[in-house]
């Protein structure tokens, strides 16, 4: 089975500059989670979603962060404007029903300069 | 509020030697628990979790957690360390019946010949 897909690996961009990610989720999971890892802050939780629908988007640090899922199966997250500070390698992961395992991308290594 | 506590930071540890990774968590009954390991420039892989029953749970690549109530504890140990354990060990844990987890700030293993 193919696990979670993240696209791209690596994105390097100017400030200023619009960055999506894109997560695909492992088939069959129903719930999407977006993380932020820094060397400052560790693994942040950004949003998660639950069949489609955001249930906590408390860690989207403002309002230039959005995401979306606009099927069951695929996820996006926006960043517009960049700034450095969006530095970070952003993982997504996916889960089935309740048992809480997640399943970790190999996440998107975001450079803002 | 669900909080994790990994107390070390970084831990070095000769090859052939027995690990022992500390793990706290605060919640006011038993949650799901889980341990997932990092290799560098990697996600997160899940190496083992405990959700009721025996509190002794092995997992993958020779790893084993024990969860003590008592202390509100979950350790990750490992009886001989192979080179290829470096990595960084997150510790997580998220209530039964729902999704998000909690994740501690992890511990970076370094392995010495």
């Amino acid at each position: 089975d193919a696990g979670v897909i993240q696209s791209p690996r690596h994105e390097v961009t100017e400030m200023g500059q619009e960055v999506t990610l894109r997560c695909k989720l492992i088939s069959g999971h129903n719930s999407l989670f977006w993380y932020r890892q820094t060397m400052m802050r560790g693994l942040e939780l950004l949003i998660y979603f639950n069949n489609n629908v955001p249930i906590d988007d408390s860690g989207m640090p403002e309002d230039r962060f959005s995401a979306k899922m606009p099927n069951a199966s695929f996820s996006t997250l926006k960043i517009q404007p960049s700034e450095p500070r969006d530095s970070a390698v952003y993982f997504c992961a996916s889960t089935a029903g309740q048992n809480n395992e997640q399943f970790f991308g190999p996440g998107t290594r975001l450079t803002v300069l | 509020a669900q909080s994790v506590t990994q107390p070390d930071i970084h831990i070095t540890v000769s090859e052939g030697a027995s690990l022992e990774l500390r793990c706290n968590y605060s919640y006011g009954a038993t949650p799901y628990l889980f341990w997932y390991v990092q290799s560098p420039g990697q996600g997160l892989q899940l190496l083992l979790k405990y959700f009721s029953g025996d509190t002794l749970v092995q997992g993958i690549k020779g790893f084993e957690a024990e969860f003590k109530r008592s202390q509100s504890s979950f350790n990750l140990r490992k009886p001989s360390v192979h080179w290829s354990d470096a990595a960084e060990y997150f510790c997580a844990v998220g209530p039964p019946g729902f999704q998000k987890l909690v994740f501690g700030t992890g511990t970076r293993l370094l392995v010495s010949p």
